[in-house]
């Protein structure tokens, strides 16, 4: 079946323009994750969606960033007003969440690497 | 706060050696465990998942154990290939299944 999906693959903007990133889970997964990879700091949690639970926004790194899951299946990352920092590849991973007191697989999605110029 | 260590950072072996990678975690309260493998410019693919409640899971040539009592994790691939390089992660979740990455070994199989 499909796997995860993340569009674009590629996105370079300038500083300061607003970015949205596209990430299209396994059919079914109730969860979904944001994470980010970037040279200085390896990969690192952003957000989680769990069913119609509220989102857990603990990783978000600045008020600039936020994402919404709509229908419980597409998910956008918003960054807003973009800095050179933020440059790095955003990756989405989707799984079937928590059930009977275990924490099922995530698959992860190919990324989107973002370029701040 | 879960710190999770990877030792080493990198390893070059001759084609056909055993190896084994090391992950460490600092909170031994951990659900569970996974491993994953990155190809350079490309995302992340799942090897092996352990559940807490779990000792070993194995899949073809890899065999990944965890101990929780000494918080560790490791990934024992038998007759490395030359198509076995690339980087190794190894990740631990909590309750809410987000999970917390270790550095990665980035291992080079040399025909």
């Amino acid at each position: 079946g499909a796997g995860v999906s993340q569009s674009p693959s590629n996105k370079v903007t300038e500083k300061g323009k607003d970015v949205e990133l596209r990430c299209d889970p396994i059919s079914g997964h109730t969860a979904l994750y944001w994470y980010r990879q970037s040279l200085g700091q390896g990969l690192e949690f952003l957000i989680y969606f769990q069913g119609n639970s509220a989102p857990d926004k603990s990783g978000l790194p600045s008020d600039r960033f936020s994402a919404e899951r709509t229908g419980g299946s597409v998910s956008t990352l918003t960054i807003q007003r973009t800095q050179q920092e933020d440059s790095a590849v955003y990756l989405c991973a989707s799984s079937l969440g928590v059930g009977g007191g275990f924490i099922n697989e995530q698959f992860f999605g190919p990324g989107t690497r973002l370029t701040v110029l | 706060k879960q710190e999770v260590t990877q030792i080493p950072a990198a390893l070059s072996v001759p084609e056909g050696e055993n190896l084994v990678l090391n992950c460490s975690f600092t909170d031994s309260a951990i659900y569970n465990l996974q491993w994953f493998r990155q190809d350079p410019g490309k995302g992340l693919t799942s090897l092996l998942l352990i559940q807490s409640s779990q000792r070993e899971q194995t899949s073809g040539r890899l065999n990944a154990s965890l101990d929780k009592s000494s918080g560790r994790s490791t990934l024992y691939i038998a007759a490395s290939q030359p198509g076995d390089s690339a980087t190794y992660l190894c990740a631990f979740s909590g309750n809410t299944g987000k999970l917390i990455f270790g550095q990665g070994t980035t291992l080079q199989v040399k025909p």
